[in-house]
């Protein structure tokens, strides 16, 4: 069965810093989709990144980067250049191949805070 | 605007009652999701349909049931309504489909259950 784990359930940034929240997976699969959302205290669910596994170059999104590590399964997401509006519920998911297509399994999530 | 939109946006209640969520997906996408979010957790997958037929189930109640409408709109219907019930319901859509499939969810607003 896919996981998808976050370890790091609170972190916090100074504003302008650089930050990285970790996410590991695990799966059989082998072409895949990753993602990151974001969920700021509006709630609303954001899609702020996706990578595509068999792509060796790591997907970028203005200050949002992440560094995909397929064989260590890992995905984690840099937040360069933090601003207070990055502050939110980040989510880690993955796609769920061993039920339907298009269903995603969502991480525990980090609680980011962006400090002034 | 993610072109999800999903009504009540807040709905307060007492135990044992019944209530509906509505969902209307993003124009030209065939499948929809229900999530669950309690209080500080992550999202749980309820059920996804396809073009009207249900396509999956994750961790719903017996409780509660969904249906998709000809129009592809959908409604997640909760009943016998518990404490324990009060959380977050998103509803996402997707292209739902091989040819278009990006594995992005595109989320509603969610609707806000508070039962008393």
């Amino acid at each position: 069965a896919q996981t998808v784990t976050q370890s790091q359930p609170e972190m916090s940034v100074q504003e302008a810093e650089t930050v990285t929240l970790s996410c590991t997976y695990d799966t059989s699969e082998n072409n895949y989709y990753l993602f990151w959302y974001k969920q700021p205290p509006s709630r609303q669910m954001i899609l702020v990144i996706r990578q595509e596994a068999y792509k060796q170059q790591n997907a970028t999104e203005n200050r949002f980067s992440v560094n995909f590590q397929k064989a260590a399964k890992s995905f984690s997401l840099k937040i360069s250049d933090s601003q207070l509006g990055d502050t939110a519920m980040y989510f880690c998911a993955f796609p769920n191949y061993g039920g339907s297509q298009g269903n995603l399994i969502f991480g525990k999530g980090t609680k980011l805070s962006v400090k002034p | 605007d993610s072109g999800v939109t999903q009504t009540p946006k807040h709905l307060i209640t007492a135990t044992g009652q019944r209530v509906t969520l509505r969902c209307s997906p993003r124009s030209g996408d065939l499948s929809v999701y229900w999530y669950q979010q309690s209080l500080d957790q992550g999202l749980q997958f309820l059920i996804q349909y396809y073009n009207g037929e249900e396509r999956a189930k994750g961790n719903i109640l017996e409780r509660f049931s969904a249906q998709q409408f000809p129009d592809l709109h959908s409604e997640l219907n909760l009943s016998s309504l518990e404490l324990g019930d009060s959380a977050l319901y998103f509803c996402a859509s997707s292209v739902g489909s091989s040819g278009g499939y990006t594995g992005e969810l595109f989320f509603g607003e969610g609707s806000r259950l508070t039962v008393l």
